[in-house]
């Protein structure tokens, strides 16, 4: 079945920038969507088909999309950003969703 | 406000039963494909199940195929997960998500908070 690699983790500073990555072999060719879930929260889209953003979403989030790697980038990172963040696709394959690991971002 | 609300969960001893249920509110429930999605404690997220809008497709991840059920009722606006066989690892917070589209693929835009299943003996 289809894998999807994430970091385990990602440390930024307030107001500078996160980039998460999310690898799979030719992911480049699938749509790509990434959950933020905060801790005792469930989780909630922050950007589909790899660089949509639903209402409510700020543009400092934003996806992306190519080769190997897809990566979800936040922009001037603020303390309510920590979460743990997972990609997501479809493997036309198995007929299943499959999630990445997660990342966890801490906002130091 | 769209709105999912699951009830059901609770302890169950290994080998046994459970059913979930979800109630969705504040849309057209029987447009969406709906999904369950589970997080074991301190985990991951795992995809379960998939329903499309008018169960012409239902997948399952490996895992659960054989054991599990998931069914929906499109006049009542219920999503259900019926767990037999259950095992240890099966213990997880199981959430009801449903999916922008009326089937998959599609991303996840309205997720429940969740029922906990406890397989223990």
């Amino acid at each position: 079945s289809y894998v999807l690699t994430q970091p385990p983790s990602v440390s930024v500073a307030p107001g500078t920038t996160a980039r998460i990555t999310c690898g799979g072999n030719n992911i480049g060719s699938k749509s790509v969507h990434w959950y933020q879930q905060r801790p005792g929260q469930a989780p909630v889209l922050v950007v589909f088909d790899d660089s949509d953003r639903p209402s409510g979403i700020p543009e400092r989030i934003s996806g992306s999309n190519s080769g190997s790697t897809a990566s979800l980038t936040i922009s001037r990172v603020e303390v309510g950003d920590e979460a743990d963040y997972y990609c997501q696709v479809w493997d036309s394959n198995s007929d299943c969703y499959v999630f990445g690991p997660g990342t966890k971002v801490t906002v130091l | 406000e769209e709105q999912l609300v699951e009830s059901g969960g609770g302890q169950v001893k290994p080998g046994g039963s459970l059913t979930v249920s979800c109630a969705a509110s504040g849309f057209s429930f029987r447009g969406y494909n709906m999904n369950w999605v589970r997080q074991a404690p301190g985990k991951g997220l795992e995809w379960v199940a998939s329903i499309s809008s008018f169960n012409n497709y239902i997948y399952y991840v490996d895992s659960v195929k054989g054991r599990f059920t998931i069914s929906r009722d499109n006049a009542k606006d219920s999503l259900s997960l019926h767990m037999q066989s259950l095992r240890v690892e099966d213990t997880a917070l199981y959430y009801c998500v449903r999916d922008k589209y009326a089937s998959p693929p599609g991303p996840s835009d309205l997720w429940g908070q969740g029922a906990m299943v406890t397989v223990s003996s």
